[in-house]
């Protein structure tokens, strides 16, 4: 079946250091691919998407490229703040399955200190 | 409105208690789901109302009970819970159809607590 694998955690940086948080993909057909992130006691919000190969998706500094050679949707951010400690859950959805499950990693956990 | 809303945000209840989880968007969406999360995991799916009709149950217990009453609206009636029920229940809501692309708009979630 489906599934996603993220980089264990957690990832500690200092602030404006580059983030690099590695997702990578197992699926039939061509999936949907998100990034969504958890702030401490709070829900998921959406971060990005990518819906096709190649695209890119960006949001608040952060992208990811939809590599469908490397089955990978790695994030990224050139500058990290303290406000993006939050935890990160990639993952991934048959796009031609609305209202079913998303599939997600297990979720990297980011510090960033002053 | 891009917001999905859910109350109550904190929920304490004894084992014997009967409680419902309340959750509701504006944003048009035909399909209205229903996660758990515990503690460092990734949300798991419990449910999936689409068209308001029960489309997805992934062998969820009895005592838990959702409804949908309208295309706004989903609710998660609660009975006779066990502790390890405990978790953040998580509501979401995504458009129908082969250009909504899956993408789902979660909620803040309620906190349970069962004693």
């Amino acid at each position: 079946g489906d599934s996603v694998t993220q980089m264990e955690g957690p990832v500690t940086l200092s602030e404006e250091a580059f983030l690099t948080i590695n997702c990578t993909y197992t699926a039939t057909g061509y999936p949907s691919l998100f990034w969504y992130v958890q702030y401490p006691g709070e829900g998921l919000q959406l971060l990005l998407k990518a819906t096709k190969a190649d695209d890119k998706g960006s949001n608040k500094g952060f992208e990811a490229t939809y590599r469908k050679e490397t089955t990978s949707f790695h994030l990224e951010k050139g500058s990290v703040q303290v406000s993006d400690s939050a935890v990160y859950f990639c993952a991934l959805s048959d796009r031609n399955q609305a209202g079913t499950a998303l599939i997600f990693g297990k979720g990297t956990t980011l510090s960033v200190s002053s | 409105d891009t917001e999905v809303t859910q109350t109550p945000k904190h929920l304490v209840m004894g084992m014997t208690n009967k409680k419902s989880l309340k959750c509701e968007q504006h944003m048009g969406h035909r399909a209205m789901y229903w996660y758990k999360q515990k503690a460092k995991k990734p949300p798991e799916l419990m449910f999936v109302y689409s068209y308001e009709k029960l489309s997805i149950n992934e062998s969820v217990p009895s005592r838990f009970s959702p409804e949908c009453p309208n295309s706004s609206l989903l609710n998660l009636h609660l009975h006779a819970l066990q502790p390890e029920d405990s978790a953040l229940y998580l509501c979401a809501s995504s458009q129908v159809g082969s250009e909504s692309y899956n993408e789902q708009f979660f909620g803040p979630g309620t906190r349970l607590t069962v004693l």
